[in-house]
């Protein structure tokens, strides 16, 4: 089946520091790998698209120069948090779609948990 | 304006009972619509896709979209408390690969034993 897995699961990091984050797909071959940010509320933001072969999409209020991604291949991407301050906290998804057909759906990983003090 | 818009925030039913979730997309360019749910401590999980007009069911799951008001309902008979959960609806302008899913506020749903 389908997988994708996360690491760390959680992390602190202290006001002003670096934090990266992994996100491994097994058992298919991620085309493209999203990556999301869920809020203490639920709520979701789309970090950056990214596909292979393409540029990578950061979505607005969000930058490569404090959200850097890298893809490097079809099972594999990271994400860094630069600086990370208070309102960096929450669950980082990455969500993996293969290329079966015409539509895709997004296989998510369980998340890394970023706790800033 | 938030793209997508869920109701309700929260539903709880019985075992065994009927849970009627609701969905409408804002943009008319958001027509490719996917419904995932998230347990407690894990990451979302995609249920089902629905891109066209009608009905949709994949064993006690049924989704209906209707296009031309953009809206979609996910129903759950039978209802069973492993199915608490928080429920997405997500919209896509396509259905490929780099397609850009937003994601509504969420559903949370308790069933109750």
């Amino acid at each position: 089946g389908a997988l994708v897995y996360q690491y760390p699961r959680r992390t602190i990091c202290k006001s002003g520091t670096s934090m990266r984050m992994e996100c491994q797909a097994v058992g298919f071959q991620a085309t493209s790998v999203a990556w999301y940010r869920q809020s203490p509320q639920k709520t979701f933001e789309l970090i950056a698209l990214s596909t292979v072969n393409s540029a990578i999409k950061y979505e607005q209020n969000f930058t490569q120069e404090k959200f850097p991604i890298s893809h490097p291949n079809l099972s594999f991407s990271s994400m860094t948090v630069l600086n990370a301050y208070l309102e960096d906290r929450g669950l980082y998804l990455c969500g993996a779609s293969p290329y079966w057909g015409n539509y895709a759906e997004q296989f998510f990983g369980p998340g890394t948990r970023l706790t800033v003090l | 304006q938030q793209k997508v818009q869920q109701s309700p925030e929260s539903l709880s039913v019985p075992e065994g009972g009927m849970a009627s979730l609701n969905c409408t997309s804002s943009d008319r360019n958001f027509q490719y619509f996917w419904w995932y749910r998230q347990h407690s401590g894990e990451g979302p999980k995609a249920l089902m896709s629905i891109f066209s007009d009608g009905d949709k069911k994949e064993g006690r799951f049924t989704a209906h979209l209707n296009k031309a008001s953009l809206h979609v309902s996910l129903h759950i008979r039978d209802s069973q408390p492993s199915d608490s959960a928080l429920y997405f609806c997500a919209v896509s302008d396509s259905g490929g690969s780099n397609a850009k899913l937003t994601f509504g506020k969420g559903t949370k749903l308790s069933v109750k034993s």
